[in-house]
């Protein structure tokens, strides 16, 4: 069965540096999506993107994110300037517009 | 706003009883639910769904989830648990909201814990 793909898994990176976290999402699908949780907390969405452009962006996803489908398999999301509290696991989904999101196994974001 | 919540933060059972893991909802209009099961250091499984149709919704491992329009609620059942059972459970509902991007709103998740 297709699979939503997530790099890396595990990503350390100092406060204030920039970070890519990417995905590769299943290869017909058309709705893609990040969403993170915090240790503990809930799955908070971010942002969709559908047709080359954001759909929804929450109030988590300020100036400082941003997302980019570079080529016609990978989505990745940029956080420019890292922060503490950016520190949490963050997912990619993806689907075929009506059916359930396919997530991938998610990218552990580590703020020093 | 729509919203979902999972009173329960952590459900015990022993293996082969049957197990219930509550939600319920708030939205405006008809919802679309969906439960999911995160394992350790895995990523969230979609498990089953309710759009339309037969209140009872069978999916995956052996789950199924009852919807009750009039209690808002979207509650996870199985029959026999199995300790393979044991992870984390969300219930989520659609976005159904302006725009329509489909994003999902998930539940606080609920710890199931299945003992031999």
């Amino acid at each position: 069965e297709p699979e939503v793909t997530q790099t890396p898994s595990h990503q350390v990176t100092q406060m204030g540096q920039e970070v890519i976290l990417r995905c590769v999402p299943i290869s017909n699908h058309l709705y893609f999506y990040w969403y993170r949780q915090i240790l503990g907390q809930k799955v908070e969405f971010l942002v969709s993107f559908y047709n080359n452009e954001i759909s929804e962006k929450s109030e988590i996803f300020d100036d400082q994110f941003s997302v980019e489908r570079p080529d016609g398999s990978n989505f990745t999301l940029k956080i420019r300037s890292t922060k503490l509290e950016d520190s949490a696991m963050y997912f990619c989904a993806s689907s075929a517009g009506g059916q359930p999101q396919h997530f991938g196994d998610g990218t552990r974001l580590s703020i020093l | 706003a729509q919203s979902v919540a999972q009173p329960e933060d952590q459900v015990n059972v022993a293996e082969g009883n049957p197990l219930t893991v509550k939600c319920t909802y708030s939205v405006s209009g008809n919802p679309y639910l969906f439960w999911y099961v995160q394992y350790p250091n895995r990523g969230l499984q979609f498990l089953l769904k309710y759009i339309t149709g037969d209140n009872l919704v069978k999916g995956s491992y052996g789950f199924e989830a009852e919807f009750n329009k009039s209690q808002t609620s979207f509650h996870l059942k199985k029959p026999s648990a199995l300790v393979s059972d044991s992870a984390l459970y969300f219930c989520a509902v659609r976005d159904m909201g302006e725009g329509n991007t489909g994003k999902l709103i998930f539940g606080q998740g609920t710890t199931l814990q299945v003992k031999p």
